[in-house]
């Protein structure tokens, strides 16, 4: 079945560092893959979506690309802020069905 | 626009006790879902809906009703509370064209004691 690994937390980083959150999935045909976020006591947001292959997703200085010849999905971002602390989940989805998770990774950026 | 709303937020219930976690979407959207966030284990599937009237199990569904009667309303339904059950429970609902983008609830967290 669909399957989603993502890097384990927790991230610690200081202000202005370079962020990966690395995915890679597993799953038949072209899923569309996702990064959701949520910020403590909220739901989750999506971050950030690709369609298909070398499809580049961006969103608030976020960005992942859709690499099928490695199934993966890496997070970047070229300079976190405190305000990006929060838990990442990758995700994928083949129908209306459902989403497929990965367990999440926390990330902490200090001043 | 309200998106997706979910009540109550916050329940305390007692093991054996029964209760339901109500949610809401406002786009009209036709699939909605119901999944649990336990620590380390992201979200999983216990429920979903595919329509007023159609609704079909999930990956965890032991222990939890559904049933969706309108287009925009999606109640999870406890029938025993087990502390097992325990967990942060999040209601979403999909655009149902690809790439299927869900939108979620503010979600319930339910402690079982």
């Amino acid at each position: 079945g669909d399957s989603v690994t993502q890097m384990e937390g927790p991230v610690t980083l200081s202000e202005e560092a370079f962020l990966t959150i690395n995915c890679t999935y597993t799953a038949t045909g072209y899923p569309s893959l996702f990064w959701y976020v949520q910020y403590p006591g909220e739901g989750l947001q999506l971050l950030l979506k690709a369609t298909k292959a070398d499809d580049k997703g961006s969103n608030k200085g976020f960005e992942a690309t859709y690499r099928k010849e490695t199934t993966s999905f890496h997070l970047e971002k070229g300079s976190v802020q405190v305000s990006d602390s929060a838990v990442y989940f990758c995700a994928l989805s083949r129908s209306a069905r459902q989403l497929t998770f990965g367990s999440g990774t926390q990330l902490t950026v200090l001043p | 626009n309200a998106g997706v709303t979910q009540t109550p937020k916050f329940q305390v219930l007692k093991t054996g006790q029964s209760m339901t976690l109500q949610c809401a979407q406002d786009m009209n959207h036709e699939y909605m879902s119901w999944y649990r966030q336990d620590p380390g284990m992201g979200l999983r599937l216990i429920h979903y809906s595919v329509g007023a009237g159609i609704t079909d199990q999930g990956e965890v569904p032991n222990g939890y009703n559904v049933s969706r009667s309108t287009t925009e309303d999606f109640p999870l339904r406890l029938l025993s509370a087990a502390p097992s059950q325990t967990s942060v429970y999040f209601c979403a609902s999909t655009n149902p064209g690809r790439p299927y983008e869900q939108y979620f609830g503010p979600g319930t967290r339910l402690t079982v004691t």
